[in-house]
């Protein structure tokens, strides 16, 4: 159980276009759903936290009107990077914490989206 | 200073060989304390919480000293298969509840 999936697993596009990612919880729901980027031999850091039905929390320095996120279900929340340039480039991952275990930390990982902006 | 700080190695061992790694935290109020596993290209993946008294799961041992902010973790007998990046991860209750922070990781290497 606890699986998430992302969608795509990679995509390139030119600079300029927006990318969309998915991130569903397959077996479970998901009150919160957290947004990471990592740079090459760089750690995790968090972009955005997100819970559903209600405005995403922006980590200091992310832009809320580039990095767009909706969460309308339980299971679904999306991140859209707007007008993407060559430095946005990177593994984007997304995790979520299951209703049932709420009271914990226990964060479950999708498996990541590699962005190549041309 | 960052939130949390790990040595980066690499640090290359052979198989069978026992190795530790550290991590240091600066807030005093983290609540919960992680260490994940990355592998090249891959999401991290859990390996184990890390509790005050210590706590063993097979070959890895993990052990927090919070009046000096550090954390550790020992793997004994290392496997080929336990060559990845280690992260050490602390949460932070309060309006920070459940978010995750981690630190930059320390890659292991482990050769025949």
């Amino acid at each position: 159980g606890a699986v998430v999936s992302q969608h795509p697993s990679r995509v390139i596009c030119k600079s300029g276009t927006s990318v969309k990612i998915e991130c569903r919880s397959l077996d479970f729901q998901a009150t919160t759903m957290f947004w990471y980027r990592q740079f090459p031999k760089q750690s995790l850091m968090l972009m955005a936290t997100s819970n559903e039905g209600s405005k995403a929390t922006y980590e200091q320095g992310v832009e809320k009107d580039k990095f767009l996120i909706n969460h309308a279900s339980l299971t679904l929340s999306t991140l859209t990077v707007t007008s993407a340039h060559p430095e946005d480039s990177s593994f984007y991952i997304c995790s979520a914490r299951d209703l049932r275990t709420s009271g914990t930390d226990t964060q479950y990982f999708g498996p990541g989206t590699r962005l190549t902006v041309l | 200073r960052k939130e949390v700080e790990q040595d980066p190695g690499p640090f290359n061992v052979p198989e069978g060989a026992t190795v530790a790694f550290n991590c240091t935290y600066s807030n005093s109020a983290s609540q919960s304390f992680f260490w994940y596993r990355q592998d090249c290209r891959k999401e991290p993946k859990l390996l184990m919480s890390v509790y005050s008294s210590g706590n063993e799961d097979g070959r890895f041992t993990a052990q927090l000293n919070r009046a000096s902010q550090y954390i550790s973790l020992l793997i004994r007998d290392s496997k080929l298969s336990d060559s990845a990046t280690y992260l050490c991860v602390v949460t932070t209750g309060g309006t920070s509840y459940g978010k995750l922070t981690f630190g930059q990781g320390t890659i292991l290497t482990v050769h025949p």
